[in-house]
């Protein structure tokens, strides 16, 4: 089974700063990997998708990179909407697929 | 708009069974591919199944097989997950999924949107 790593898991910082996220599989994905964010008592929401296309009605403070191993999601500037929870996921194997433990980002 | 709503959830002993649906409107549901994943409390979210369009293709994850079954009716909009010999650790929000398309091309792997969820909880 495919392992992703995400890091940090809190990220502490203040609405207009910059947010990393990262994910790290524990053996090629390719570009088969999304980003999705979660409020609290809410259904995740599809962000990225192969690495770094922004999903439909996405903001574009939001992209995505990196293939093989590494991936990253980046928040240009934060919004007080995007403190959330972040999800990598990956469908190397598709149908089966594993998702990260997910990155929280709260406010500093 | 898009709309999944799941429903049956409950609380069930272990060795019970629970019978989830999830209806969906706004689309031509028979057209596309649905997934059930699910969220532990507290915890991230683990892929459960996947169903093609018309239902020949199915497929579950390690953890459920054999005791899960997903299945669809096309003609009433509606996606199922019939959960046997249910176990402590499938206590969880089940949340169905629609594969994710965008500009016309429909993607298998990912998926959006996702409906609100519904909770299963498993104790004696």
């Amino acid at each position: 089974e495919i392992v992703l790593t995400q890091s940090p898991a809190t990220l502490s910082l203040s609405p207009g700063e910059r947010a990393t996220l990262s994910c790290r599989a524990s053996q090629s994905v390719r570009s088969y990997l999304a980003w999705y964010q979660q409020k609290p008592g809410q259904a995740p929401r599809l962000l990225i998708y192969n690495a770094s296309n922004r999903a439909t009605g996405i903001p574009a403070r939001f992209s995505g990179s990196g293939s093989g191993t590494d991936f990253t999601l980046t928040i240009s500037s934060l919004e007080p909407e995007d403190f959330a929870v972040y999800y990598c996921q990956q469908r190397n194997n598709w149908p089966r697929g594993t998702f990260g433990q997910g990155t929280k980002v709260e406010i500093k | 708009e898009v709309q999944l709503v799941e429903s049956g959830g409950g609380s069930v002993q272990p060795g019970g069974s629970l019978r989830l649906s999830c209806a969906a409107s706004g689309f031509t549901f028979s057209s596309f591919e649905m997934n059930w994943v699910r969220q532990a409390p507290g915890k991230g979210l683990e892929w459960v199944s996947y169903i093609s369009s018309s239902g020949s293709t199915i497929y579950y994850a390690d953890s459920v097989m054999g005791r899960f079954t997903i299945s669809r009716d096309n003609a009433k909009n509606s996606l199922f997950l019939q959960m046997n010999s249910l176990r402590a650790e499938d206590t969880a929000v089940y949340y169905c999924a629609k594969q994710y398309c965008s500009g016309g091309i429909c993607y298998g792997a990912w998926f959006d949107p996702w409906g609100q969820g519904t909770l299963v909880t498993v104790s004696s």
